[in-house]
């Protein structure tokens, strides 16, 4: 089945504490993307990925890391969390090109105290 | 700077309603769209998608949205809701640059049907 795994589906971490969301797709898609989604703000994106080795931020970037080693997983790494990044995440990916949607994961719930 | 808004943050219909959810976008360019919905504790899906060709596009659940390129409009509706569409509707905008896909999400609608 065609999918984008992420995991957790809930996390809750102390400030500081390193944590890595993953997310993994079957689909051999090129394109790779994480989004924040927070009441009334719609989803926003955090970094994006065209293809292995090449990353770039997206619209709010700060306080994350990402990496693209290889095609199929792209995790969000966030080295130092705060309490402001407590947040819905999705992962998402699609074939490069303007006529693909975006499949999306089932998200992650982070708690960040 | 490219935006989609969406008019309605909550909205509330009886079964049996009319529903028209409102989207503008902002960009002059071409762009592709789509509404996504989110139902409550899942993911997004995607609801339906204008990429050319009639502005009338017909999606999934009995849902249709009308691109009119002049209001930068792609309004989302549906002519008789059921309990089960509650969720939230995310209107975006794709923007192609580059190569790649970078997708614009409104702050979204949050639909309640009551039976």
């Amino acid at each position: 089945e065609a999918q984008v795994t992420q995991n957790p589906r809930y996390l809750i971490t102390v400030t500081g504490k390193k944590l890595t969301v993953t997310c993994s797709q079957n689909m051999n898609h090129e394109y790779m993307s994480w989004y924040r989604q927070d009441p009334g703000l719609g989803l926003r994106q955090i970094y994006y990925s065209m293809n292995v080795e090449v990353t770039d931020k997206g619209d709010v970037p700060e306080g994350y890391k990402v990496s693209r080693k290889e095609k199929r997983n792209f995790p969000l790494i966030l080295e130092s969390p705060s309490p402001n990044q407590t947040s819905l995440y999705f992962c998402a990916s699609s074939l490069f090109g303007n006529n693909s949607p975006l499949h999306f994961g089932n998200g992650t719930r982070l708690t960040v105290t | 700077a490219q935006s989609v808004s969406q008019h309605n943050h909550h909205v509330i219909l009886s079964e049996a309603a009319s529903l028209e959810l409102g989207c503008n976008y902002s960009y002059g360019g071409t762009v592709n769209l789509f509404w996504y919905v989110q139902y409550p504790g899942q993911h997004l899906q995607l609801l339906l998608k204008y990429f050319s060709g009639d502005p009338l596009v017909k999606g999934i659940k009995g849902f249709e949205a009308e691109f009119i390129k002049s209001k930068f409009s792609f309004n989302l509706r549906k002519p008789s809701v059921q309990w089960s569409d509650t969720a939230e509707y995310f209107c975006a905008v794709n923007l192609f640059s580059g190569g790649y896909n970078k997708l614009i999400f409104g702050a979204g609608t949050r639909l309640a049907v009551h039976p």
